[in-house]
């Protein structure tokens, strides 16, 4: 089961360059979510779908955009990467909205910006 | 607006040992309490919520956490550490006047010694 898959996991971008995260689920739910997770910080969200066809800011939106292509594909854009976007960025879905079901996560995607 | 305070970034205890983690919160209306683990290299999955009802609430893996209204707190507890439970452990808060959208601690790495 493929449950909630992100690319790359890796990547190392320079200060000003672009790139795009993607992530994609199997399991038919409406809602994603991307947050990002740094040292003693926990996770912030960053963006949210709590449908196809609509997206929402989250707690630290500045610096990002994202991308609800259809109802699988939810994908987070940083157009000019800055250093404080060094993080580890987790996309995650959920069949009902978080404040009762359960987030299923995928495994991360660690950028690195110098 | 939501908040969750998680006392100790670090807790270091031995096998067979009790694990005791503290968590706090804050939120304006009656909230939804939820603990995620977090294994190394891996997105997080959830180990036990609290939405409505009991509030002694048991999860996967041996443990279980109380909601306790007037302590606003969520702590979460096993009677006996294995070396498998070294992890990270989030505690979350969400209630429905945030939306869709969960509110992360700071999370607390556990440490289980032979």
């Amino acid at each position: 089961n493929a449950g909630v898959t992100q690319t790359p996991k890796f990547q190392v971008l320079k200060t000003g360059q672009s790139m795009t995260l993607q992530c994609a689920q199997d399991m038919n739910h409406n809602s994603m979510y991307w947050y990002r997770q740094d040292p003693g910080m926990g996770l912030r969200l960053i963006y949210y779908s709590a449908s196809e066809g609509t997206t929402d800011k989250g707690e630290v939106p500045n610096g990002y955009n994202v991308s609800r292509l259809n109802k699988r594909e939810f994908s987070l854009r940083l157009e000019s990467a800055a250093p404080s976007q060094t993080s580890v960025y987790f996309c995650a879905s959920s069949l009902e909205g978080a404040v009762a079901g359960e987030l299923f996560f995928g495994e991360g995607s660690r950028l690195t910006v110098l | 607006a939501q908040s969750v305070t998680q006392l100790g970034s670090h807790v270091s205890v031995s096998e067979g040992a009790l694990v005791l983690l503290r968590c706090n919160y804050s939120s304006s209306v009656p909230p939804y309490l939820f603990w995620y683990v977090q294994y190394p290299n891996q997105g997080l999955q959830l180990l036990l919520k609290y939405t409505t009802g009991a509030t002694l609430v048991k999860g996967i893996n041996g443990f279980e956490a109380e909601f306790k209204k007037s302590e606003t707190s969520f702590h979460l507890t096993k009677p006996s550490a294995h070396m498998s439970d070294a992890a990270e452990y989030f505690c979350a808060v969400s209630d429905r006047a945030a939306g869709n959208k969960l509110t992360f601690g700071g999370g607390t790495r556990v440490l289980v010694k032979p």
